[in-house]
């Protein structure tokens, strides 16, 4: 069975500062792989998607995301800050033909100024 | 205009009460989802549906009872509440089955169980 694990449950950055957060899945080929951003009681928005190919993928908002295989991970990246980062983001993957989005535990991020 | 909406947004009810949560998309999506996201953040499937069609049930009990009078729309019942049920529910559609559909996701209904 697949599982998303993201070791940081609470990280703390300043306004301006890089991020970078850990995403590891366990799967036995390349699952499709996405980040996902929840602001406070909001729902869930795509921040960006793997599916194939470049293994560094671009996304809203600034962010950024790397595929290794290697690593069996798939982390985001940001190179500056903004105090409105500030949310919970998921890792999720999902695999096959039978859409199940399988998501890992959150990060979430605080921001001080 | 939202693309997937649930209603309500909040719900507070005593133990042992039925109720239900709404979710619309207006996306022309064939498959739609509730999924149960609990006080520690933890996002979970519940079901899934494909035109109208039951495809994921993710062994949740039988006290909750989703339908999907049509593609557009896929309702959550849930009978008997129990404080356990406390959780934000949300909704998401995708453009079909595939592992490669990007799912959108309503803003969640958050019920309350006194």
């Amino acid at each position: 069975a697949q599982s998303v694990t993201q070791p940081d449950i609470h990280i703390t950055v300043s306004e301006g500062a890089s991020l970078e957060l850990r995403c590891n899945y366990s799967y036995g080929a390349t699952p499709y792989l996405f980040w996902y951003v929840q602001s406070p009681g909001q729902g869930l928005q795509l921040l960006l998607k793997y599916f194939s190919g470049d293994t560094l993928v671009q996304g809203i908002k600034g962010f950024e995301a790397e595929f290794k295989r290697s690593q069996s991970s798939f982390n985001l990246r940001k190179p500056s800050v903004h105090w409105s980062d500030a949310a919970e983001y998921f890792c999720a993957l999902n695999t096959g033909t039978a859409s199940k989005l399988t998501f890992g535990t959150g990060t979430r991020l605080q921001v001080t100024l | 205009d939202t693309a997937v909406s649930q209603t309500p947004k909040y719900l507070v009810t005593q133990m042992g009460n039925d109720k239900s949560i709404k979710c619309e998309q207006n996306l022309g999506h064939d498959t739609m989802y509730w999924y149960k996201q609990d006080s520690k953040k933890f996002l979970k499937i519940m079901f899934s549906y494909n035109n109208k069609e039951l495809i994921i049930n993710e062994t949740v009990p039988n006290r909750f009872s989703p339908k999907s009078p049509d593609k557009a729309h896929l309702n959550l019942h849930i009978n008997s509440l129990e404080l356990g049920d406390s959780a934000v529910y949300f909704c998401a559609s995708s453009p079909g089955l595939a592992g490669a559909n990007v799912l959108t996701f309503g803003a969640g209904s958050r019920l309350t169980v006194l």
